[in-house]
């Protein structure tokens, strides 16, 4: 069946660096995206949304990019802290039957 | 304001029995959405509850079942355990049914099957 999947299971940055997390869904009929935080041992946390009727979003320190012609999302975030190390995931929703999660990335910040 | 709420935190159980978990949403919020999450599948979406209605429903079991009070307190009920039910089960409440821009998450239940 169609799936959420991320493109790197892990991603180790530098502190001060740009992060940037990649996600492919194949869905077409995706019409709305959620990337989440997740840190250990908590439940997700929503960092930022996007509609299909767009292409960029941005949020403090934080930019969502969707490609439609590609299937691609990707989540940007600006100058990594610390209390960025985290998994980080995908969600798509087509329809009424309920999110579709990535497997998600662990971001790694090294000092 | 308190968080979502959710008991027992660990639970360890073998197979064939069953298994009840808790979530106390957000004072307010009448939507609760239970979740799976596994390393190999990740997150799924098992079902959510509105105003003590199912809303909506994931690619489950029939042993797996839910529901909620007029609290908005809500319960998940797995019956029959096998050892694949190993898993996080997370809770999020919301205002709102479909809310999910608003929705917040609880600490999870970690359910352990041997």
């Amino acid at each position: 069946g169609e799936s959420v999947g991320l493109h790197l299971p892990t991603l180790s940055v530098q502190e001060g660096d740009n992060s940037i997390i990649n996600c492919a869904y194949s869905n077409s009929a995706s019409d709305y995206f959620i990337w989440y935080k997740q840190e250990s041992g908590k439940g997700p946390q929503f960092i930022i949304d996007i509609r299909s009727n767009m292409d960029k979003r941005q949020g403090q320190r934080v930019t969502v990019l969707l490609n439609k012609t590609v299937k691609h999302l990707s989540l940007q975030i600006a100058a990594t802290q610390p209390g960025d190390s985290a998994v980080y995931f995908c969600a798509e929703l087509a329809g009424a039957d309920g999110l579709t999660f990535g497997k998600g990335t662990h971001l790694i910040i090294q000092p | 304001k308190a968080g979502v709420t959710q008991t027992p935190r660990y639970l360890i159980k073998t197979r064939g029995q069953q298994v009840t978990l808790s979530c106390s949403p957000i004072s307010g919020h009448r939507s609760v959405s239970w979740y799976q999450q596994t390393p190999g599948q990740g997150l799924q979406f098992l079902f959510e509850y509105f105003s003590e209605t199912q809303r909506n429903k994931g690619n489950f079991p029939g042993r797996f079942s839910g529901r909620q009070f007029s609290n908005s307190r809500s319960e998940m009920n797995v019956s029959t355990l096998e050892l694949g039910d190993s898993a996080l089960y997370l809770c999020a409440s919301s205002w709102r049914t479909h809310s999910y821009n608003e929705q917040f998450f609880g600490p999870g239940t970690r359910l352990t099957v041997l």
